[in-house]
Order: C-alpha cells, then sequence, then structure tokens
C-alpha cells in the first residue's frame, strides 16, 4: 500500500530543475509532500486534493493525477536549502497514512 | 507558533525493558499519530488516536505497542519488552482533521541494547 517514489536520489546544480514521481496501486484520494532535512522531522509542504489538482509552493510545485494515480513534484531553480529526502504520503479511507519510499535529494554548489 | 514536542530526544534502554515516550501535540488538534522511522529508511505509520480512542493501527503496532492519552494534553506511547528491532526515531504527529496537514514533532531516538 505503500506509494512508490522515483528517482530514488537525485544530485543537482543549483539552478537546475528536478522532477520526483510518486505513484500507488490503490486509488488515491489526496497526496501529501514532506520534506525531511537529514536529523529532523517530516515538514510539510503542500496537499492536493483533486485529480488534476497543481499547487506552487514558491518554486516548488505538484501535479495530482486521480485517474493515473500519481502526483509529481517538481522543484524549478534548486537552492542548497531544498536538499532533503521528499516523502509523498496518502491517508487511506480510514485514518491510516502512508509515506512513499522516498526520493533523497542532493543540491550542491 | 504552536509546535508538536515530544521527550525525551533520546532514549537507552536495555533489551527487554519497558519504555514511555511522550509527546504534546498542539492543543486544538483532534487527531494523532505515531511514526517510526529505521536510520536511513522510510517513515512507517504505526498507529493513529482518536477521540481517546485508536482508530488505525499498522501490522507493526502488535501488543507489545499501546498508545494513550492520560490527560487530555500528554499522548503516549509505551513498548512493553522492547527488542533490538525497536532501535529508531519515532515521531508523534497530529492534526485539526483526519487527512490534513500534519505536523510533526522532532522525534524521539530509542537505543535498544
Amino acid at each position: 500500500q505503500q506509494p512508490v517514489q522515483s528517482p530514488q536520489a537525485v544530485i543537482l546544480r543549483e539552478g537546475e530543475d528536478a522532477v520526483i514521481n510518486c505513484s500507488s496501486s490503490k486509488a488515491l484520494y489526496s497526496v501529501h509532500w514532506y520534506r525531511q532535512k537529514h536529523g529532523e522531522a517530516p515538514v510539510f509542504l503542500m496537499i492536493l486534493l483533486k485529480g488534476g489538482e497543481q499547487k506552487g509552493h514558491d518554486k516548488i510545485s505538484a501535479s495530482f493525477n486521480e485517474k493515473k494515480q500519481q502526483s509529481s513534484l517538481y522543484l524549478t531553480a534548486s537552492q542548497l536549502s531544498y536538499s532533503g529526502t521528499y516523502f509523498c504520503g496518502t491517508p487511506n479511507t480510514g485514518n491510516q497514512f502512508y509515506f512513499g519510499t522516498g526520493t533523497s535529494l542532493t543540491v550542491i554548489p | 507558533e504552536p509546535e508538536v514536542t515530544q521527550t525525551p530526544s533520546h532514549q537507552v534502554t536495555q533489551m527487554g525493558q519497558e519504555v514511555i515516550l511522550r509527546c504534546v501535540p498542539i492543543s486544538n488538534h483532534l487527531y494523532f499519530y505515531w511514526y517510526r522511522q529505521i536510520l536511513g529508511q522510510k517513515v512507517e505509520f504505526l498507529v493513529s488516536f482518536y477521540n481517546n480512542e485508536i482508530s488505525e493501527k499498522s501490522e507493526i503496532f502488535d501488543d507489545q505497542f499501546s498508545v494513550e492519552r492520560p490527560d487530555g494534553s500528554n499522548f503516549t506511547l509505551k513498548i512493553r519488552s522492547t527488542k533490538l528491532e525497536d532501535s529508531a526515531m519515532y515521531f508523534c504527529a497530529s492534526t485539526l482533521q483526519g487527512g490534513a496537514e500534519q505536523f510533526f514533532g522532532p522525534g524521539t531516538r530509542l537505543t535498544v541494547l
């Protein structure tokens, strides 16, 4: 039931763009995105609630395709502060919450 | 800004001992969660709690685990007889409504020797 993310890891130079994908074998009702820096707790980025919805947060945006059971996170003009592990997550119809497998993003100068 | 707090930040215990991890969720939040993260791995759902009872639990959350909200502010996770494989970071989270943004505490690192 855990969403699968790709790629597992990515290294970028400052200013480059990245896309992180999240897909599920089960129906997605909503998708959350979180970022976790090393040794810290996950921090909420955004929720997407409807199929086809897109949202933006500074230079980080995301899309959600309910029919394909997929979501993508777009990071544009990456900054050093974007480094961390990104997790998608989704609730089930009850009150469980499943985090994805995670994508490690490293931005280098 | 309100935040979720957790104590202790690091707990070292001997295998077979009981541990209690404590969390104070954000005061007006209604849903509470415990997660586990083994070093370098994914964040795993353990249990959710609403209206003073468990609403969902994962297969990890076996009879060795229990949760309690003893006094309306604290939210505790008890592990009755710790095993080596219980060594992990444990995060508490809370949210105002189910499915909404979760606010995480800083975590408790549990080391079982």
